[in-house]
């Protein structure tokens, strides 16, 4: 079975450029989360999406956006890119069963590099 | 505000010894723990997990612990195998199950 999988795998984006990030989740999880990794931290939450709807929001700027389409894949958007944002993007897949939560499963990620 | 701690940055274990990786929490909301493992250039690789109404979860080699009232769980790896060295992440979450939170993680280096 697939896993997570996410494009492209590395990106080198100038100051204030746009970029766009693409996953598409395991196979019947309707849930996608982005995290933003940088070098000796560990991820840290940006969005949730569920059947097509931001679920949670972590506490970065309006720069960053996403959305979810019918096939439950996502894109994360960022906008006027800071040096500060080059990291390891992670989505991340999971069932989201109701009332609780549950496993998220990790795409390899997409390595952002802002010069 | 880092609300899951990994306070060793990192640990090296002899082969078939046991490693044992700890994190503690702040938030007494978290109520669903997640260990992963991780190797350079690669995403988080799901290893095991428990929930707040357990103190103890097995999979084969790795074994959690959780101690609600320290806010401290631990992952034990026996017998600890070469291949097990990566760096290792707990997240934490609470009942919403929005959003985890991630430690810094603890670099585990198995020798031979």
């Amino acid at each position: 079975d697939a896993g997570v999988t996410q494009s492209p795998t590395h990106l080198i984006k100038t100051r204030g450029q746009h970029v766009t990030l693409r996953c598409s989740p395991i196979s019947g999880h309707k849930s996608v989360s982005w995290y933003q990794q940088v070098l000796g931290q560990g991820p840290q939450f940006i969005f949730q999406y569920y059947e097509k709807e931001e679920r949670g929001r972590g506490n970065f700027p309006d720069r960053f956006s996403a959305r979810q389409f019918p096939n439950y894949s996502s894109e994360l958007n960022v906008n006027a890119l800071l040096l500060g944002d080059s990291a390891l993007y992670l989505c991340a897949s999971s069932w989201m069963k109701p009332g609780g939560p549950d496993t998220q499963y990790f795409g390899p990620g997409t390595r952002l590099t802002v010069l | 505000d880092q609300q899951v701690k990994q306070n060793s940055p990192s640990l090296s274990v002899q082969e078939g010894r046991i490693s044992i990786l700890n994190c503690d929490y702040t938030n007494s909301m978290f109520d669903y723990f997640l260990w992963y493992k991780k190797y350079p250039a690669e995403g988080p690789t799901f290893l095991i997990s428990i929930s707040s109404i357990k103190d103890k979860n097995e999979d084969g080699r790795f074994t959690v612990f959780l101690n609600k009232s320290a806010k401290h769980l631990s992952l034990h790896i026996v017998p600890s195998q070469p291949g097990d060295s990566a760096v290792y992440f707990c997240a934490a979450s609470g009942d919403t199950g929005n959003q985890f939170y991630f430690g810094t993680g603890t670099s585990l280096t198995v020798i031979p």
